[in-house]
């Protein structure tokens, strides 16, 4: 059964700082990856979308990495916002039925 | 450009009636469009998929019959909750499927999302 795991459920960091959310997918076979942000309320918007063969993908102040052996990915925000306040979701896409499997996300709050 | 709209925002209904929900891409045609619901603090989960001028595809669990799908034209998909009860008061979100703009894959463009509460 395909599976995506988000870890942590939820964080709370002050502006300025620096955060990594985390994700963990089981999707075979698997296609690409993507990290959406999620405003309450709101339908979700793509961050950065990754292959099995990119480590590494920038969009702004957001980095995600990608390891397609241990099948984890990261999203690192970076000089955090309060706009940045969101539910980040990490979804696998499977390269077979084109299917995406979508974790729980991370709520992230920014505090001034 | 590749915007997403849906129609209503928000709607509060009494159980028994019948919620039609629209979803249009504005400024791209669309020849697939999914439909999705989302719980509280839950993942999003696909309800179906919908081809234009062809009947969707529902996922397993998603009675057909109760969420009604019409994709008449290549900008235009609506969902249809019939029958509403309590149970089906959701957050139900569209997206749009545009073939190759992510570095050769299809990007989903998702809409704003219908809050639906039924009393």
């Amino acid at each position: 059964k395909n599976q995506v795991e988000q870890s942590p459920q939820s964080l709370i960091i002050l502006e300025g700082k620096n955060c990594t959310l985390q994700c963990n997918y089981t999707v075979s076979p698997f296609s690409n990856l993507r990290w959406y942000k999620q405003d309450t309320g709101r339908g979700p918007v793509s961050l950065t979308i990754m292959t099995f063969s990119e480590n590494t993908k920038s969009n702004g102040r957001y980095t995600a990495t990608l390891d397609a052996d241990t099948k984890q990915s990261s999203l690192h925000i970076t000089a955090s916002q309060l706009s940045d306040s969101a539910s980040y979701i990490c979804v696998a896409w499977s390269g077979g039925s084109y299917i995406p499997t979508f974790g729980r996300g991370t709520s992230l709050i920014v505090h001034p | 450009g590749a915007v997403v709209s849906q129609h209503p925002s928000w709607v509060i209904c009494k159980s028994g009636t019948s919620v039609k929900i629209e979803c249009r891409s504005l400024d791209f045609q669309a020849t697939t469009m999914f439909w999705y619901r989302q719980f509280p603090k839950q993942s999003l989960m696909l309800m179906a998929t919908s081809n234009e001028g062809s009947k969707a595809t529902y996922e397993q669990g998603v009675e057909k019959d109760k969420f009604l799908i019409n994709h008449a034209s290549l900008t235009l998909s609506t969902l249809t909750v019939t029958s509403a009860h309590p149970e089906d008061s959701s957050f139900y979100i569209c997206s749009a499927e545009v073939a190759g703009v992510s570095g050769g894959y299809n990007e989903q463009f998702f809409g704003p999302g219908t809050r639906l509460t039924v009393l």
